[in-house]
């Protein structure tokens, strides 16, 4: 069975200008996170969606940062604005049960990441 | 504040030379412990998952372990096909299965 899929691989973009990274969870996974990873660090915390409802959004740096998940299903993930401190390695994860039914015990699979070069 | 902290930064071993990587946390409730490995380009690939003190997971030449504060993988007589970067995370307490990521041990094993 297919992984966690991330669209594009790599993104290139100016100062200014608004990036939208697409997530296509694994089959049938009704969670689904969104972490960023600088070069040398482990990934960090962004949001949270249990099927389409986000239910934690407070990894999300500012209001610039947005994410989706309208079907339950694929996520976007939206940077206005971006900024060159937005570049970083955009990865995200999914899981097959909602935190709170697994009692901890569910295992997020994460995605190859997109890379996100702001210039 | 959680936190989690991985020792060493970088490891460099013989081929066959077992050796152990920590990870130290801080968090009010830990809902389970992650070690995960990440090759260069790759995402994070799931290896364990520990819940509760004294546990312990092995899979072929690593071994999991985990105390009230800190996290032990051991790799025994490891081989060149081990090196990589390893991930310790924690789950904080709530039901958003936030993970908070220690900053990794990248392993090189040389033949």
């Amino acid at each position: 069975g297919a992984g966690v899929s991330q669209s594009p691989r790599y993104k290139v973009t100016k100062r200014g200008q608004d990036v939208a990274l697409r997530c296509d969870p694994i089959s049938g996974h009704v969670s689904l996170y969104w972490y960023r990873q600088a070069l040398g660090q482990g990934p960090e915390f962004l949001t949270y969606f249990n099927y389409e409802a986000q239910q934690d959004k407070s990894g999300l740096p500012n209001d610039r940062f947005s994410a989706e998940r309208p079907e339950g299903s694929i996520s976007t993930l939206t940077i206005q604005r971006t900024e060159q401190r937005d570049s970083a390695m955009y990865r995200c994860a999914s899981s097959s049960t909602p935190p709170r039914l697994a009692g901890g015990r569910d295992t997020q699979y994460f995605g190859p990441g997109t890379r996100l070069t702001v210039l | 504040e959680d936190q989690v902290t991985q020792s060493p930064e970088a490891l460099r071993l013989q081929e066959g030379e077992s050796s152990s990587l920590n990870c130290s946390y801080t968090v009010s409730g830990l809902r389970g412990l992650f070690w995960y490995r990440q090759d260069p380009g790759k995402g994070p690939e799931f290896l364990f998952t520990l819940y509760s003190a004294g546990e312990e997971k092995e899979k072929e030449r690593l071994k999991a372990t985990l105390t009230k504060k800190e996290s032990f993988l051991h790799i025994t007589a490891p081989k060149p096909e081990d090196s990589a970067t390893y991930l310790c995370a924690v789950r904080v307490p709530g039901n958003t299965g936030k993970l908070i990521f220690g900053q990794g041990t990248t392993l090189q094993v040389k033949p």
